[in-house]
């Protein structure tokens, strides 16, 4: 059946590292999102995507980076340039329908070693 | 400024009762959905419901129901009969520029419900 995932499930980091976090989806959504949660906390936008090949940033993009080549992947690259990358990563996709809201997967934990 | 504003960092209920949590927020598009998110301990974000800035009445799903008072900028989400299996961080969100493709939600700080048995 159709939905979202995210892997790994936990993954370590040592400091000056980067790492690639993987989203895939198999619900033929076009819009895809990137969201960080630290403890305790909202969610905040990294980077969107709403087409193949085109992306753009949200709120804290800044020691991240992403690529859009398929419409199913949209991978997140934490690299060493992120001063603070110990979070919970969610990725979505948006829901056409009538409350235009997301599909989440079940996310990434990240923690600097 | 802060889009989406939930004052309550904390929420105690017994459970049997209803709990409201409280959620305002600030846009001056006219069109524009209200979402809340249930976040269990797993950290999955699990869709309970929706209110857009066009609908005429209350959304309602099953026991979560949204007081959306259009004026004040306010869409609390109402439990009603709590269960156990409720405690959880409880979010409400936004998405603007609603009938935009690939509008991005704005999310609040959440409130962390504890279901008291």
């Amino acid at each position: 059946d159709g939905g979202i995932t995210q892997s790994p499930k936990y993954l370590f980091r040592k400091e000056g590292q980067n790492v690639t976090l993987s989203c895939e989806q198999n619900l033929n959504h076009d819009a895809m999102y990137w969201y960080r949660q630290d403890p305790g906390q909202g969610l905040r936008l990294i980077y969107y995507s709403q087409i193949v090949n085109d992306f753009q940033k949200g709120d804290i993009a800044e020691g991240y980076s992403v690529s859009r080549e398929k419409k199913e992947s949209f991978p997140l690259t934490v690299t060493s340039a992120q001063k603070n990358p110990t979070a919970f990563y969610l990725c979505a996709t948006l829901i056409q329908g009538p409350n235009y809201g997301y599909t989440f997967g079940s996310g990434t934990r990240l923690t600097v070693v | 400024a802060q889009k989406i504003t939930q004052t309550q960092p904390g929420m105690f209920v017994q459970e049997k009762e209803a709990v409201t949590l409280d959620c305002t927020y600030d846009t001056s598009d006219p069109s524009y959905g209200l979402f809340w998110y249930k976040q269990p301990s797993s950290g999955e974000m699990i869709f309970l419901i929706y209110q857009g800035s066009y609908d005429q009445q209350n959304a309602t799903e099953g026991r979560y129901s949204l007081n959306f008072q259009k004026a004040r900028k306010s869409a609390n989400l109402v439990i009603s009969a709590s269960q156990l299996g409720d405690s959880a961080m409880y979010f409400c969100a936004m998405r603007e520029a609603l009938y935009n493709q690939g509008g991005k939600l704005i999310f609040g700080q959440g409130t962390e419900l504890s279901v008291k048995p």
